[in-house]
């Protein structure tokens, strides 16, 4: 089975302080995204990439950057972090050609 | 359906019925679509998927039935038992690569 991995499952960070949510996949796969999940809102694209060194704006990609030096590796950082970026966060992988979206179990972030 | 506001929408379903989930999609030329469930705590998991040149798909207890006159998606669970209770979404792509497009979900409330 398709494993994605994200680091922390809860994370409580404070206002302004830089942070990195990790996400890995073990499953050899070049795409991988950032999703944000918020009540009422559904699931909302923040970045992707589709290979290494590769990466694509989303829907809402202010306040957010990412990195991808790995293929099995795809981090989001928040460069800094405000009260409303507290939210759900979901990394998906999949391969080039196979559409089915793969997603780790998520991380809770809270900015107080 | 698909909620546009701040409230998932919720379908109530006595335990042993078959449940049908609605989906409108937004996009005609959308040719790939993917229904996720997603419990308490977990992050989204694939349930079943379909391309444009179907308009049916059965999976095991699960159906897609794919109206692309109206743009009309539906999932159909039978014989829906307590653990099918979760929020459901459905999602949407075209052009083969793009990243996929979700919905704002379902709730689905199993009465034992």
């Amino acid at each position: 089975d398709v494993k994605v991995t994200q680091s922390s499952r809860y994370l409580v960070k404070r206002t302004g302080e830089k942070v990195f949510l990790e996400c890995v996949q073990d499953m050899d796969h070049e795409n991988m995204f950032w999703y944000r999940q918020d009540p009422g809102l559904g699931l909302r694209l923040i970045y992707f990439s589709y290979d290494v060194k590769m990466k694509e704006k989303g829907d809402i990609p202010e306040g957010y950057s990412v990195s991808r030096e790995k293929k099995e590796r795809f981090s989001l950082i928040l460069e800094s972090a405000s009260t409303n970026q507290t939210s759900m966060y979901l990394c998906a992988s999949k391969k080039l050609v196979n559409e089915k979206l793969f997603f780790g179990s998520g991380t809770q972030l809270s900015v107080l | 359906g698909e909620s546009v506001g701040l409230h998932l929408p919720t379908l109530s379903v006595q335990e042993g019925d078959n449940s049908i989930i609605n989906c409108a999609y937004s996009n005609s030329a959308s040719d790939y679509f993917i229904w996720y469930k997603q419990e308490s705590g977990k992050g989204p998991q694939f349930i079943i998927d379909i391309r444009s040149n179907m308009d049916k798909r059965q999976g095991q207890r699960v159906t897609v039935l794919l109206n692309k006159t109206v743009k009309h998606l539906s999932l159909q669970i039978a014989a829906t038992q307590p653990g099918d209770s979760a929020v459901y979404f459905c999602a949407e792509s075209y052009s083969g690569n793009t990243p996929l497009v979700f919905g704002k979900g379902t709730r689905l409330s199993v009465i034992a």
